[in-house]
């Protein structure tokens, strides 16, 4: 069955400096893939999508890349600032209608 | 703005109990989703719809069911309510496909 993981230990980081998630996943050859960030007790915010045949995508601070041979994207924050603190999701398309497979998440920690 | 509007914030049901949670969304979307989630095991896909009294099975069906009537509007229903039902529902709507999805704010349910 698909498989996506994300690492589920929060990653630290100091302000200004870049922060790089990682999503990994398996059986599978997405379409596309997304990302959202998600603030406690609130839903998902979608912040980017990128298309299998995209190798990077940009969005202000933030950037994301593909890999479909390693099955690997990354999300980067450049600056990061204390309000960029929440977990963010990747989220693979599983095939039709939109579906999506979502990560646990990683929480990411900015502080001053 | 844009929205997807859950009825309830947090809802406390006993045992048995059948439950209803409602998703409207305001932007004439064609799919419409419900997820749970839980720590540790990120969104797990219930059910979905891609057009009026449409709905497919995602990957947790049992226990659930959905009704939508009108495109706006897309309901999660438990018919008999059990105690490890007890998570975050959120509702997502998108336009089509590749789109990001626009989620609700969640239901927190406890089933007591």
């Amino acid at each position: 069955s698909q498989k996506i993981e994300q690492n589920s230990e929060a990653l630290n980081i100091q302000e200004g400096k870049t922060a790089t998630l990682t999503c990994n996943y398996t059986n599978y050859s997405p379409a596309y893939l997304q990302w959202y960030r998600q603030d406690p007790g609130r839903g998902p915010v979608f912040l980017l999508l990128i298309r299998e045949n995209e190798k990077e995508k940009r969005k202000e601070r933030l950037k994301v890349t593909f890999d479909t041979t390693l099955k690997q994207s990354l999300f980067h924050v450049t600056a990061s600032q204390p309000a960029d603190s929440a977990t963010y999701l990747c989220a693979l398309d599983s095939g039709g209608y939109n579906k999506l497979i979502f990560g646990a998440g990683t929480r990411l920690a900015v502080h001053p | 703005d844009v929205k997807v509007t859950q009825s309830s914030r947090y809802l406390v049901k006993r045992t048995g109990e059948k439950v209803f949670l409602e998703c409207v969304q305001d932007m004439d979307h064609e799919n419409m989703f419900w997820y749970r989630q839980d720590p540790g095991l990120g969104l797990r896909l219930i059910y979905f719809s891609y057009d009026v009294k449409m709905k497919e099975k995602g990957d947790i069906p049992e226990g659930y069911s959905v009704s939508r009537e009108k495109k706006e509007r897309f309901s999660l229903i438990l018919e008999s309510a059990s105690t490890n039902q007890t998570s975050m529902y959120l509702c997502a709507s998108s336009l089509e496909e590749t789109w990001g999805y626009t989620f609700g704010s969640g239901t927190r349910l406890t089933v007591v």
